[in-house]
């Protein structure tokens, strides 16, 4: 079956950071877009990184120089590092990828990331 | 970062209704666009790849249609189960920017 399961979220104090992990089944993470798409409280989503076929990344320029995708293809897994964490980044935090389509066919359960004092 | 901008940004509308939600982009795009659906406290789910094709285990009363700037979801007849928000996706440049969504209400 193919899956993706979220992990690593909580709440976090303004300027900490946090990762979030992602563990694949069913598929090769290394062979296809990965990326991770958050929402906040009653917002829309935001696609804010994305790691290619071939390992290069790109990130949104809200999260730019703070947040880092990666993936260990020995474990299948995607990550999100997170650092310099803000009360804007507050929101749940889904990984998505392209399985059998251009698009993001199987998504994650989403993880809530809460930045507060 | 190309925008996308969806309309109406909500609606009411009964079952059995023929519903039509457009995407437009602030550049063209040719056809790397896709819809989803989400419902409340779920992830999205893919409805609509390359503008036009079905996704996976889809209904067939979902439809999408449009390339370069201007994007149409169509769900032929309405049921109980589509009431959600809809999202459209640009797969053109990244970012890969989302529409503001359009919630379906009854």
């Amino acid at each position: 079956e193919v899956q993706l399961v979220e992990s690593g979220g909580g709440l976090v104090q303004p300027g900490g950071s946090l990762r979030l992990s992602c563990a694949a089944s069913g598929f090769t993470v290394s062979t296809t877009y990965m990326s991770w798409v958050r929402q906040a409280p009653g917002k829309g989503l935001e696609c804010v990184s994305v790691i290619y076929r071939g390992g290069s990344t790109s990130h949104a320029d809200s999260v730019e120089g703070r947040f880092t995708i990666s993936r260990d293809d020995s474990s299948n897994t995607l990550y999100l590092h997170m650092n310099s964490l803000r009360a804007e980044d507050t929101a749940v935090y889904y990984c998505a990828a392209f399985t059998m389509t251009d698009a993001f066919d199987i998504w994650g359960q989403g993880t809530m990331v809460t930045v507060s004092s | 970062a190309i925008q996308l901008t969806q309309s109406p940004s909500s609606l009411s509308a009964s079952v059995g209704d023929r519903v039509t939600i457009t995407c437009r982009t602030s550049q063209g795009i040719n056809t790397v666009l896709a819809w989803y659906q989400q419902k409340p406290g779920k992830a999205p789910k893919l409805l609509i790849y390359h503008a036009s094709s079905l996704g996976g285990g889809v209904p067939s009363r979902f439809s999408g249609s449009g390339s370069g700037t201007d994007f149409t979801l169509t769900i032929s007849s309405l049921q109980p189960e589509d009431f959600a928000t809809y999202y459209c996706q640009q797969f053109n440049n990244f970012p890969f920017t989302f529409g503001g969504g359009t919630k379906v209400e009854i």
